[in-house]
C-alpha cells in the first residue's frame, strides 16, 4: 500500500449535483495530482496541487476545482455534475524531490446517474 | 501538444510466453518516463527511466528507454497469470508542472 488514502471509495449522484472527493496524501509528501480515469483509457490529468497551490491544470472545466490544506490532503470539487463525468478518480501524491514518481490512492468510483 | 502512445492496446498470452509492451512518446521539454500497473483501482509503481539506455530491471520485469527514438518497452519473461493487468506508461516534463502525460495503456491477458 501506497499510505495514500481516498473517500468515499464509491459515490452515486444525479446530473447537476456537485461532489466533494477527499485525498490524502502519503507523509512527507507535498504535492497532489488528481486525475480522472474513464473506462478503458488511461488517466487524464486534472489538475494538481503544491503547497496550497494550483500548480497545473489539464483541460477540465472551471467547474471541477481543488483545494490543498496546509497538511498537504486535498479536495476535488465538481459542480453541475454531467454523466461524462462518470469515472475513477485517482489522486497521487509526490515529493518535489522525487523526479516524478507518484503514488497513488485506490480511487473514488463515481457514477453520474 | 505531448502525447504518449502504447502499442499493443490489448495482448492475450500463455504462461511462460515473454512478452513486449511499447511505449513512445513526444513530451516538451522531457524529463523521465514511468511505467505502471493497474490491476483494480489505483496504478502501481514499476519503473521511472531517465537515462537513455540503461536497463532497470526487477524479477521478471525490465524497462529500457532510448532518448534518441522516443520510445520505451517493458519486457515481462515467463509470465503469470498474475501479470494479467494494464500497463501505463507516462512522460513526465521537467517543468514546475510535474503533470504526468499518460497513454491508454496495453491491457495483457495471460491465460493458463
Amino acid at each position: 500500500e501506497t499510505g495514500v488514502t481516498q473517500s468515499p471509495t464509491h459515490l452515486i449522484k444525479t446530473r447537476g449535483q456537485q461532489v466533494t472527493l477527499r485525498c490524502s496524501s502519503q507523509s512527507g509528501h507535498n504535492t497532489v495530482s488528481w486525475y480522472q480515469q474513464a473506462l478503458g483509457q488511461g488517466p487524464q490529468f486534472i489538475f494538481q496541487y503544491y503547497r496550497e497551490e494550483e500548480n497545473g491544470r489539464g483541460n477540465f472545466p472551471p467547474r471541477f476545482s481543488g483545494l490543498q490544506f496546509p497538511n498537504y490532503s486535498s479536495e476535488l470539487n465538481v459542480n453541475a455534475l454531467e454523466l461524462d463525468d462518470s469515472a475513477l478518480y485517482l489522486c497521487a501524491s509526490s515529493w518535489t524531490g522525487t523526479g516524478g514518481q507518484q503514488f497513488f490512492g485506490p480511487g473514488t468510483r463515481l457514477t453520474v446517474l | 501538444e505531448d502525447k504518449v502512445v502504447q502499442s499493443p492496446l490489448s495482448l492475450v498470452v500463455h504462461e511462460g510466453d515473454t512478452v513486449t509492451l511499447n511505449c513512445s512518446y513526444e513530451v516538451t521539454n522531457f524529463r523521465s518516463l514511468l511505467w505502471y500497473k493497474q490491476e483494480k483501482k489505483a496504478p502501481t509503481f514499476l519503473f521511472m527511466l531517465t537515462s537513455s539506455g540503461i536497463e532497470k530491471k526487477s524479477g521478471r520485469l525490465s524497462s529500457i528507454l532510448d532518448k534518441k527514438e522516443l520510445f520505451s518497452i517493458l519486457n515481462i519473461t515467463a509470465t503469470q497469470t498474475g501479470d494479467s493487468a494494464v500497463y501505463l506508461c507516462a512522460g513526465k516534463n521537467a517543468g514546475n508542472n510535474r503533470k504526468l502525460i499518460w497513454g491508454l495503456g496495453t491491457s495483457l491477458a495471460v491465460n493458463p
